[in-house]
């Protein structure tokens, strides 16, 4: 198993630019997750979807939107990218164990808007 | 104030001693506590899970939970150069969200 997976792994873009980074994950979990990691910050959510055909927000969404492709693959576009959105971006999935969810990550993406 | 802080350090412990990293959180109503590790340039990975008051181990790891003083803790033993890394803490807030500290930065030295 790949457990999940993204990409890309490196990413530049120029202000205004737009991309979209790609997560899939082949363990069947329900929920998945984008977050950023900013030095000082530790991990903010963006969005998450607890189920397939559902998204709702986190704690910084403004930029970004996503979509639930299928159960295995969830994406983050970056419409109008701008410099404050430099940053790595993580990719996690999650399911039921016990009384709460373990989530895993993928190895992360690499964004710098210049 | 965040809702899970930890002491961004950096903490140095000498190798095979133990480290011990502190964690609390803010909302009574978190039930379910984890510790990642990250290495420099590398993605969170799961380490230790906990969710009742109290001590859990696992090899070199425990994990510490108590309830009442909203304080979650995790000691290494025999502390390893390997070890060196940023340990995040996070707590489970329902609707499937976890909330994870800044992360505190060990370095083992030789």
């Amino acid at each position: 198993n790949a457990g999940v997976t993204q990409t890309p792994k490196f990413q530049v873009l120029k202000t205004g630019q737009s991309m979209t980074l790609q997560c899939a994950q082949d363990m069947n979990h329900n929920s998945m997750y984008w977050y950023r990691q900013d030095p000082g910050m530790g991990l903010r959510l963006i969005y998450y979807s607890a189920s397939e055909g559902t998204t709702d927000k986190g704690e910084v969404p403004n930029g970004y939107n996503v979509s639930r492709l299928n159960k295995r693959e969830f994406s983050l576009r970056l419409e109008s990218a701008a410099p404050s959105q430099t940053s790595v971006y993580f990719c996690a999935s999650s399911d039921r164990q016990g009384p709460s969810y373990e989530q895993y990550f993928g190895p992360g993406t690499r964004l710098t808007v210049t | 104030q965040k809702e899970v802080e930890q002491n961004s350090g950096p903490l140095s412990v000498p190798e095979g001693a133990i480290a011990s990293l502190n964690c609390t959180y803010s909302d009574r109503g978190s039930q379910s506590f984890f510790w990642y590790r990250q290495y420099s340039g590398k993605s969170p990975e799961l380490i230790m899970s906990i969710y009742s008051n109290g001590d859990k181990e696992d090899g070199r790891f425990t994990a510490q939970l108590n309830k009442a003083s909203q304080y979650v803790s995790l000691l290494i033993r025999d502390s390893q150069p390997s070890d060196s890394a940023t340990y995040l803490c996070a707590a489970f807030q329902g609707a499937q969200k976890l909330v994870f500290g800044q992360g505190t930065r060990l370095t083992i030295n030789p």
